[in-house]
């Protein structure tokens, strides 16, 4: 069965520093999307990407990230210069939807990102 | 503004007990309701949402709109089914998920 993947798993990183997240999302999907979860906290949405752009973004997702979607596989979240509150598991999922409603989010493993 | 509340941090019984994990929701549309589930070490994946009306692993849940709730419930709880398990909201814009804070289900032999 296909799944969403990830890399790295881990990455850590120099405050100030510039990071890349990767993921490729499931082959036909259409609809993509950055989550992360700061530890002990929920699930929180960052960004979702349709057609070559952002669809939405949520208040954390400020001009320190951004997302693109280089080659039409890969999917990646840049973060420009790090600070210590972006550690975090980092999500990207991704939809195909059918019909009038949204199906079924597919989550990858995650990116756990530390911020030294 | 929408939101999803998961009140329980941790639910711990023991095995062939019933379970509930409590779910409530704020949303001024008509919500679309999911439950996720997090295995050790795993991804999270959909357990079951609300528009299907199905019974995954013995586990249902049934929206009650009156309550705002979305509550998962299982009559005989398994060692298997420790896991941290999520509620999320789909908001409609942009297909975004409003997920509530997770409750760990521990199920003890």
């Amino acid at each position: 069965e296909p799944e969403v993947t990830q890399t790295p798993s881990h990455q850590v990183t120099q405050m100030g520093q510039e990071v890349i997240l990767r993921c490729v999302p499931i082959s036909n999907h259409l609809y993509f999307y950055w989550y992360r979860q700061i530890l002990g906290q929920k699930v929180e949405f960052l960004v979702s990407f349709y057609n070559n752009e952002i669809s939405e973004k949520s208040e954390i997702f400020d001009d320190q990230f951004s997302v693109e979607r280089p080659d039409g596989s890969n999917f990646t979240l840049k973060i420009r210069s790090t600070k210590l509150e972006d550690s975090a598991m980092y999500f990207c999922a991704s939809i195909r939807p059918e019909g009038v409603s949204y199906n079924e989010q597919f989550f990858g493993p995650g990116t756990r990102l530390t911020v030294l | 503004a929408q939101r999803v509340t998961q009140p329980e941090k941790l639910l711990s019984v023991f095995k062939g007990a019933p379970v509930e994990l409590k779910c409530n929701y704020s949303y001024s549309g008509s919500p679309e309701l999911f439950w996720y589930v997090q295995y050790s070490r795993q991804r999270l994946q959909l357990l079951l949402r609300h528009i299907s009306r199905e019974s995954i692993k013995g586990f249902t849940a049934d929206l009650n709109k009156g309550e705002t709730s979305f509550h998962l419930k299982k009559p005989f709880a398994q060692e298997e089914d420790s896991a941290m398990y999520y509620c999320a909201l789909l908001y409609n814009q942009g297909g975004k998920l409003i997920f509530g804070q997770g409750t760990e289900l521990s199920v003890k032999p």
